[in-house]
């Protein structure tokens, strides 16, 4: 157990729909990642928070948003929903969110537009 | 976006057999990961190397950080049916501050 927890675990939607992803980093983390991962893109980078603030950002699509809370939870919104955006979407956590900082998975939230 | 060209792609062995992967960048990096995921699962970090020539082992697991900085290995001895799994290397540092994850191999084992 990574110790970050990702609800909900499926979620499946029509297309045009928003969608809200949860995360819950590992306690003491600061730093919060999203990486999007399908078939044949691989584990591609979203966005990364750290206490609160954006620090970097990935292939973030304009519909798509984030944020972090001041209790360290971050959440991804996907709005106007495509078939193409049916994923798995992880989110991740370290510890002071340099570069080199090992990350650490939860086990995703599979994302199935229609 | 941006990746790391990892190879094989997928590797089919018999049990207790050894495996040979590696990773490789057109940029230098500092910092090398190593993780295994699971058929629902994300991926859990094996080995994390952060100098040049540094060889670290994590049971069965070994992996290196390239000479040149642009490359890293993981060797797996002795597989058994659990290795079973998709291995990625991640890389940071030099032109991109952040965390590049490579193609992934598929590793398959035949009891």
């Amino acid at each position: 157990d990574s110790g970050v927890t990702q609800t909900p675990k499926h979620l499946i939607t029509a297309t045009g729909q928003r969608v809200t992803l949860r995360c819950s980093p590992r306690s003491g983390d600061l730093s919060v990642y999203w990486y999007q991962q399908s078939l044949d893109q691989g584990l591609q980078f979203l966005i990364q928070y750290y206490n609160g603030e954006e620090r970097a950002k990935g292939n973030i699509l304009e519909r798509f948003s984030a944020q972090q809370f001041p209790d360290l939870h971050s959440e991804l919104n996907l709005s106007s929903l495509e078939l193409g955006d049916s994923a798995l979407y992880f989110c991740a956590s370290s510890a002071i969110g340099q570069s080199n900082s090992p990350l650490h998975f939860g086990n995703g939230t599979r994302l199935t537009v229609t | 976006g941006q990746q790391l060209n990892q190879s094989p792609q997928s590797m089919f062995i018999q049990e207790g057999e050894d495996v040979s992967m590696n990773c490789t960048s057109s940029s230098i990096f500092n910092t090398w990961l190593w993780y295994k995921q699971e058929p629902g699962e994300g991926p859990v970090l094996l080995i994390a190397l952060y100098k040049a020539g540094e060889l670290t082992s994590n049971g069965r697991l070994t992996a290196q950080f390239g000479i040149t900085r642009k490359d890293s290995f993981l060797n797996i001895s002795a597989s058994i049916p659990s290795d079973v799994g998709i291995y990625f290397c991640a890389g940071s540092g030099g032109a991109t501050n952040k965390l590049i994850f490579g193609t992934g191999t598929l590793l398959a084992v035949q009891p």
